[in-house]
């Protein structure tokens, strides 16, 4: 039932590694996002993709790469992890710029 | 460059009050208005949308409202409970842009 999901709920891993983050969603949206939250809990846009087409881009490291196979997923992979990427990473996803559905993060810890 | 504020920060409260919640965007050429709950270690929870051309909007205990001129919306929430405390953002998106601009949120506690 669960209308936006992610994978995997905690990640810990060590600076310098790749990893990856996976996003579902079952609404049937056009357009997905991934959001940063930092540790002063401030939500940031990162990225955004609507009918598996990248739309917005914030200033990203280039370490980070949004991949979007279908409408319904969109993955994040982040090369080289950095302490400051420690964070919690939201995926939502909306019916164009309609009421935006959010998952239930993805909490990354680098160590 | 959209700014989104929301003062105060946090707010503690005993069981039974209404309270106001308020938000403040700095560009008023917004397409919609969206106000979020968030409770400890978990997602956003959409609680209500209100669109550019609506002044309120209503759930249950909850009415949020909206004064595109003014930059600013309210959310009103009817006889606080101690499950109401949550972390409350809002959130604004520009016209003609997927993207959404959240202020820092509000932490309300609600005491028994």
């Amino acid at each position: 039932d669960t209308a936006v999901s992610q994978t995997p709920k905690y990640l810990v891993t060590q600076m310098g590694n790749d990893k990856s983050i996976k996003c579902e969603q079952n609404l049937g949206h056009d357009t997905m996002y991934w959001y940063k939250q930092d540790s002063k809990k401030f939500l940031k846009i990162m990225f955004s993709y609507n009918n598996k087409e990248l739309i917005i881009n914030e200033t990203v490291p280039n370490r980070f790469s949004p991949k979007s196979p279908d409408k319904a997923h969109l993955n994040l992979h982040i090369n080289s992890l950095e302490l400051g990427d420690s964070a919690v990473y939201f995926c939502a996803s909306s019916q164009s710029t309609h009421e935006q559905y959010f998952g239930p993060g993805t909490r990354l810890t680098v160590t | 460059k959209q700014e989104v504020t929301q003062i105060p920060a946090a707010l503690s409260v005993p069981e039974g009050e209404n309270l106001v919640l308020n938000c403040s965007f700095t560009d008023s050429a917004i397409y919609n208005l969206q106000w979020f709950r968030q409770d400890p270690g978990k997602g956003l929870t959409s609680l209500l949308l209100i669109q550019s051309s609506q002044r309120e909007q209503t759930s249950g205990r909850l009415n949020a409202s909206l004064d595109k001129s003014s930059g600013r919306s309210t959310l009103y929430i009817a006889a606080s409970q101690p499950g109401d405390s949550a972390t409350y953002l809002c959130a604004v998106r520009a016209g003609g842009s997927e993207k959404l601009v959240f202020g820092k949120g509000m932490k309300l506690t609600v005491n028994p």
